[in-house]
């Protein structure tokens, strides 16, 4: 089947206690970003991957670090992780580039005490 | 100005009306415009693409592109309760970016 896997779905943590959020896709995508999604504004991208080793910022990177070194694999990291930081992430992957529809994981549901 | 707009709704309508959601976006080089249906507590899903001016209809959704206008639309028909959901509207342009949503309510 396919599908973006994330993981944890879901973890509560504390302040300053780096953590990494894994994601695999198994579609072959070139294409691969990170989101999160907060109340009253919506999904904001935070990086984004052309392809294995090419990551570049989006709209909202501070705080957060991300590798490319296997097509399939994007994680997420916050060395770092504040309050601010809680929310909700997505992982998406798309074909190509991001001129194609993506295909999202199940969301990661983030609290950072 | 935000580069990607929605009214937020909700936006109420009867079964078996025509919803009407719109999108207007800021950067006139974007290429590809995506409309995602997302279920509260759920990942968003693919709706509908379209990448030139016009219509493109399929099954019961219909997008409509006005590059010059820099607006975006997505009719339902006959809409379901099961359409009862957060519409977001998406464009690319290297980035992608995502509108904050439609709520729409579909009234049985």
């Amino acid at each position: 089947e396919a599908q973006v896997t994330q993981n944890p779905r879901y973890l509560i943590t504390v302040t300053g206690k780096k953590l990494t959020v894994t994601c695999s896709q198994n579609m072959n995508h070139e294409y691969m970003s990170w989101y999160r999604q907060d109340p009253g504004l919506g999904l904001r991208q935070i990086y984004y991957s052309m392809n294995v080793e090419v990551t570049d910022k989006g709209d909202v990177p501070e705080g957060y670090k991300v590798s490319r070194k296997e097509k399939r694999n994007f994680p997420l990291i916050l060395e770092s992780p504040s309050p601010n930081q809680t929310s909700l992430y997505f992982c998406a992957s798309s074909f190509g580039s991001e001129n194609q529809p993506q295909h999202f994981g199940d969301g990661t549901r983030l609290s950072i005490l | 100005q935000k580069e990607v707009e929605q009214n937020s709704g909700p936006l109420s309508v009867p079964e078996g009306a025509i919803a009407s959601l719109n999108c207007t976006y800021s950067d006139r080089g974007s290429q590809s415009f995506f409309w995602y249906r997302q279920y509260s507590g759920k990942s968003p899903e693919l709706i509908m693409s379209i990448y030139s001016n016009g219509d493109k209809e399929d099954g019961r959704f219909t997008a409509q592109l006005n590059k010059a206008s820099q607006y975006v639309s997505l009719l339902i028909r006959d809409s379901q309760p099961s359409d009862s959901a957060t519409y977001l509207c998406a464009v690319a342009l290297k980035k992608v970016t995502f509108g904050t949503g439609t709520k729409l309510q579909v009234i049985p």
